[in-house]
């Protein structure tokens, strides 16, 4: 079965420091990864995916990810943090056709310092 | 012009109670789901529809149905409310190829 660990609760850094929120994830097969961003009382935007092709990914708001096959991780980055970007950072996998359901993290709140 | 809308946004109502919450979708997606977040804000699948034909039914009691009258609408009905039934249900649509998900803005269900 899939899954998706992200190991930390909480992230906090200062704005205009790199920050790095933190996925590993589990399938049988080819995964299919995605970033999703949730803010106060909104639902869950899309931030960026990987489905083949480059492991680095760019998305939305400046941020990347990295996908690695070998250690099963799919890092969220960002080179420079805004306070702008404090929310609750969902990663999310699946495997197989389309139309199979996304397998959500726990999620982890980033939280940006000024 | 919104891409998933639900309706409604908030909801409280007592226990025993019956309730609906519907969804739609103007991306012209054959795949919709609802997903329930805790009050952990774990996200939970609990229904999928493609074209109107269920595809997914995670472990959810039966007091849930959900009903796809066409493939742009996903309606969820609630029987017999139970406390820990409050969450906020979030209605999504799947891209065809990449399986990206859009998401509505969410339901809260308060059960008092």
């Amino acid at each position: 079965a899939q899954s998706v660990a992200q190991p930390e609760d909480q992230v906090n850094v200062a704005e205009g420091n790199p920050l790095t929120v933190k996925c590993t994830y589990s399938v049988s097969g080819n995964p299919y990864l995605f970033w999703y961003v949730q803010y106060p009382n909104r639902g869950l935007q899309f931030l960026l995916k990987y489905i083949t092709g480059d492991n680095l990914v760019k998305g939305s708001y400046g941020f990347e990810a990295e996908f690695n096959k070998s250690q099963t991780s799919f890092h969220l980055k960002k080179p420079s943090a805004l306070v702008s970007d404090s929310a609750l950072y969902f990663c999310a996998v699946r495997e197989g056709q389309a139309g199979t359901a996304l397998i959500f993290g726990k999620g982890t709140t980033l939280s940006v310092s000024s | 012009d919104t891409a998933v809308s639900q309706t409604p946004k908030y909801l409280v109502t007592q226990m025993g109670n019956d309730k609906s919450i519907k969804c739609e979708q103007n991306l012209g997606h054959d795949t919709m789901y609802w997903y329930k977040q805790d009050s952990k804000k774990f996200l939970k699948i609990m229904f999928s529809y493609n074209n109107k034909e269920l595809i997914i039914n995670e472990t959810v009691p039966n007091r849930f149905s959900p009903k796809s009258p066409d493939k742009a609408h996903l309606n969820l009905h609630i029987n017999s409310l139970e406390l820990g039934d409050s969450a906020v249900y979030f209605c999504a649509s799947s891209h065809p190829t990449t399986g990206e998900l859009f998401f509505g803005e969410g339901s809260r269900l308060t059960v008092l």
